[in-house]
């Protein structure tokens, strides 16, 4: 069975500071893809990155970056010198090859204070 | 492109009455999705369609419905609404494969109160 785990459910950190949001899955398919997703007060869901199970190579996007291990089964997720605009919800999500399904885990709720 | 559009953003409804929630994508996807939100909660999928005249049950398919007669249009339907229906509802549509950046595409929801 597919299964993703976000085991941090609500994350507070001052303006600046770095912070990471975990994700964990689980599958038993040597293909499949990872997902984040970022959710923001007013509601809509907003793509941020997708990784492929071949595809180990760590990616950074401004500052935003994302560490994928095959070995321990994590996709996590770093924003750098966060900022208040990055209040959000943000979702990890799963699909493997075989399926046309998305398993997303149930969220991490980030509040960056100013 | 209007990317997926839902109708209605925001409704009531009494315990026991129906509605359709509508869905439409212009970008040609063979694969949409219903999914709901219960506040505080992550997403649920409740229906899934690969292709027009194909559709599957998801986690959560009790006491809906849906049809797919067009590759753009994915409708679901609730039937004697109840008080546990009461949440957000995302409709989203996806062609899997596309790299390197498949992704699902979300409207913008649909938020409905059953009293």
């Amino acid at each position: 069975a597919q299964k993703v785990t976000q085991a941090q459910t609500e994350i507070s950190v001052v303006e600046k500071e770095d912070v990471t949001l975990d994700c964990v899955y689980e599958t038993r398919d040597t293909t499949y893809y990872l997902f984040w997703y970022k959710q923001p007060p007013s509601g809509e869901l907003v793509f941020l990155i997708r990784r492929n199970s071949f595809d180990e190579q760590n990616e950074i996007s401004g500052r935003y970056s994302w560490n994928f291990q095959k070995s321990t089964s994590s996709f996590n997720f770093t924003i750098t010198a966060s900022q208040v605009v990055d209040s959000a919800v943000y979702f990890c999500a799963l699909r493997t090859s075989g399926t046309y399904k998305y398993i997303f885990g149930t969220g991490t709720r980030l509040k960056v204070l100013a | 492109n209007a990317g997926v559009t839902q109708t209605p953003k925001f409704r009531i409804l009494k315990i026991g009455q129906s509605m359709t929630l509508q869905c439409t994508q212009d970008m040609n996807h063979n694969y949409m999705y219903w999914y709901r939100q219960d506040p505080g909660m992550g997403l649920k999928l409740i229906y899934y369609s690969v292709g027009a005249g194909i559709t599957d049950k998801g986690e959560v398919p009790n006491g809906y419905n849906v049809s797919r007669s067009t590759t753009e249009d994915f409708p679901l339907r609730l039937e004697l609404a109840a008080p546990s229906q009461t949440s957000v509802y995302f409709c989203a549509s996806s062609f899997p494969g596309q790299t390197p950046q498949e992704t699902q595409y979300f409207g913008p929801g649909t938020r409905l109160l059953v009293l």
